[in-house]
């Protein structure tokens, strides 16, 4: 079956790297996301790694994917308080329709 | 473009009553979807929409209907609420093309159903 975990909780000091981690199942995902939900606010995409790629790095943030291991991870260098927020990691199933099935989300809490 | 845009943003109901939350892109996507997130479990499929005209369920269709009749618009409604559906609701439409695929969230509707 289908399912994303991710631990439900990091907290860390301003300017420190955070790193959040997150497993699948679904071997044949194309596409495995990384989502930031800021409190009473919606979705946004923050970066996204296609399944062939190892490694993707966008600014502060660094996505690694294990496919072996069917992990993946995003690090945050220099970690702001303006971080703080639930991450959430998501993977692509393909069931006709390119369904995203969502990790239940890592509250990042940042503190000063 | 204004994205993907969600009404209301807040709603009680009471248990039994009906309503419909209204969700639309104007990007032009074919795909859209309804999730709903409850803590600790993270976003759910509702249902699904490959296009006007056609919609599916997802892992969690049971007192929701959904219509598709144009590619903007893609409405959710229950038809009699009950406490359990008490829920943030997000819409997405999602971009495909070339490497790439994106999902865009709506700002979500908050229901509570008493």
């Amino acid at each position: 079956g289908e399912d994303v975990e991710q631990s439900l909780f990091l907290s860390v000091r301003e300017g420190d790297s955070s790193v959040i981690n997150c497993t699948y199942t679904d071997s044949s995902s194309t596409y495995l996301y990384w989502y930031k939900q800021e409190p009473g606010a919606g979705l946004q995409l923050l970066t996204y790694i296609f399944s062939n790629m190892d490694m993707k790095q966008d600014q502060r943030l660094t996505v690694l994917l294990n496919k072996k291991d069917k992990h993946l991870s995003l690090r945050i260098a220099d970690t702001q308080t303006g971080d703080s927020a639930i991450y959430f990691c998501a993977e692509t199933v393909n069931t006709g329709f390119q369904k995203l099935v969502f990790g239940t989300g890592t509250r990042l809490l940042v503190s000063p | 473009n204004a994205g993907v845009t969600q009404t209301p943003k807040f709603q009680v109901l009471k248990t039994g009553q009906s309503m419909t939350l209204q969700c639309a892109q104007d990007m032009n996507h074919e795909y859209m979807s309804w999730y709903r997130q409850d803590p600790g479990m993270g976003l759910r499929l509702i249902h699904y929409s490959v296009g006007a005209g056609i919609t599916d369920q997802g892992e969690v269709p049971n007192g929701y209907n959904v219509s598709r009749s144009t590619t903007e618009d893609f409405p959710l409604r229950l038809l009699s609420a009950a406490p359990s559906q008490t829920s943030v609701y997000f819409c997405a439409s999602t971009y495909s093309g070339g490497n790439q695929e994106t999902q865009y969230f709506g700002p979500g509707t908050r229901l509570l159903v008493l």
